[in-house]
């Protein structure tokens, strides 16, 4: 079964300095991976995605997520935090190749940019 | 930008009570989805529909669940006889296609059922 792992609840930055969130995943064969974000009291908004092709994907809001198949990660990172990014991420993976397109997402991390 | 819209946003409802939560999809997407969120919890997968019928559902999705697309817009989620361990927050996603340039799901705000 596929699964994801993101094992800080909580990430604390200064503004200004860069960002990541760490998300490992679990899945035999070539995953579909995923980050959303989620501002306090709404849903879940898309950032980005990883498909096929570069390992360096570039989403929205200036974050980008590098996918290394070798350690099964999918970190998210942003050069220069802003106090605006403070809210949750998740990180979600499916499993098309296995038959499964449903994403599975992590516990989610909470991000915290310090002024 | 088009987006995905669920009402109510709040819902509290008696320990039995049947309750139906409402979504309106993305127009020109066809696959559609119910997950939920127990406070402090990570978002768990219900339902997806695809086609007018179910395609996939967790073992969460027991026989007090239904999920039915009515007419041409709305995709609803039904309770018929809620518990308290019920009480989360229901998101509903819809997604356009199952390729890779259109499989990201879309979510809504959420709908807060509190069971009491």
């Amino acid at each position: 079964a596929q699964s994801v792992a993101q094992p800080e609840d909580q990430v604390n930055v200064a503004e200004g300095n860069p960002l990541t969130v760490k998300c490992t995943y679990s899945v035999s064969g070539n995953p579909y991976l995923f980050w959303y974000v989620q501002y306090p009291n709404r849903g879940l908004q898309f950032l980005l995605k990883y498909i096929t092709g570069d390992n360096l994907v570039k989403g929205s809001y200036g974050f980008e997520a590098e996918f290394n198949k070798s350690q099964t990660s999918f970190h998210l990172k942003k050069p220069s935090a802003l106090v605006s990014d403070s809210a949750l991420y998740f990180c979600a993976v499916s499993h098309p190749s296995g038959g499964s397109y449903i994403p599975t997402f992590g516990r989610g991390t909470s991000l915290i940019v310090h002024p | 930008e088009p987006e995905v819209t669920q009402t109510p946003s709040h819902q509290v409802t008696q320990m039995g009570q049947e309750v139906i939560l409402r979504c309106v999809p993305i127009s020109n997407h066809l696959y559609f989805y119910w997950y939920r969120q127990i406070l402090g919890q990570k978002v768990e997968f219900l339902v997806s529909f695809y086609n007018n019928e179910i395609s996939e559902k967790s073992e969460i999705f027991d026989d007090q669940f239904s999920v039915e697309r009515p007419d041409g817009s709305n995709f609803t989620l039904k309770i018929r006889s809620t518990k308290l361990e019920d009480s989360a927050m229901y998101f509903c996603a819809s997604s356009e296609g199952r390729t890779s340039m259109n499989t990201e799901a879309f979510f809504g705000q959420g709908t807060r059922l509190t069971v009491v």
